[in-house]
């Protein structure tokens, strides 16, 4: 297990055009997250899963967000109608229930033109 | 609601020399972790120390050691015989989910 992978890297898109990342996370680990992380802030909370169930989603998530983990392995996060100020990088982590530690990938960095 | 405050967006430190990053936080919960994560540029953030709420004794991780009060809600970080590759930015994080202060960003002159 290479650690958790997040596709694409690297995303540019136009104003408007609809965008969706994917994370693999650590393959025992049954809870995965999304945060957002923007240029010298710190990651801002999302959404997370335990399993493929979504438990909590942060009011940062507008209806233009969506996320799904379907069979509990994977996930993407898709954001519709992209605006300018979401551009950030996107990062994902995942753990253990009752785990200590998260694992984060490397994120995927989208800018919206 | 749980928030993490992080006073010092950048500090300096000496190679070699000891530095403390400065951490608080809020919450109703008697049982969480806190952690030190680390934030290299352009690179995945890396866990540095956890703290578990329940214990007394401050965790130690080789040169990286916290300074925990739990009744004032401060979780510091020590970094001893600071080295070029601590430069970083460091995020001072709560959970039951991981939630992030603004960072502070460590420079380590040579």
């Amino acid at each position: 297990d290479t650690g958790v992978s997040q596709n694409p890297r690297h995303k540019i898109t136009k104003r408007g055009q609809n965008v969706t990342f994917r994370c693999d996370p650590i393959s025992e680990h049954n809870r995965l997250y999304w945060y957002r992380q923007t240029l010298g802030q710190g990651p801002e909370f999302l959404t997370y899963f335990q399993n493929e169930a979504q438990l909590e989603k942060s009011r940062l998530l507008s209806d233009r967000f969506s996320a799904e983990r379907p069979k509990g392995s994977f996930s993407t996060l898709e954001i519709q109608r992209t605006e300018q100020g979401d551009s950030a990088m996107y990062l994902c982590a995942s753990s253990l229930v009752g785990g200590y530690g998260y694992t984060f990938g490397s994120g995927t960095r989208l800018t919206v033109v | 609601a749980q928030t993490v405050t992080q006073s010092q967006p950048e500090m300096s430190v000496q190679e070699a020399e000891t530095v403390t990053l400065s951490c608080t936080y809020d919450t109703s919960e008697s049982d969480y972790y806190l952690f030190w994560y680390k934030q290299p540029p352009s690179r995945q953030m890396i866990l540095v120390i956890r703290q578990e709420a329940y214990k007394q004794q401050n965790a130690t991780e080789n040169r990286f050691s916290v300074n925990f009060q739990k009744a004032a809600k401060s979780f510091s970080l020590k970094i001893s015989d600071s080295q070029l590759g601590d430069a970083a930015m460091y995020f001072c994080a709560y959970r039951s989910v991981l939630r992030f202060g603004a960072g502070t960003r460590l420079t380590v002159k040579p």
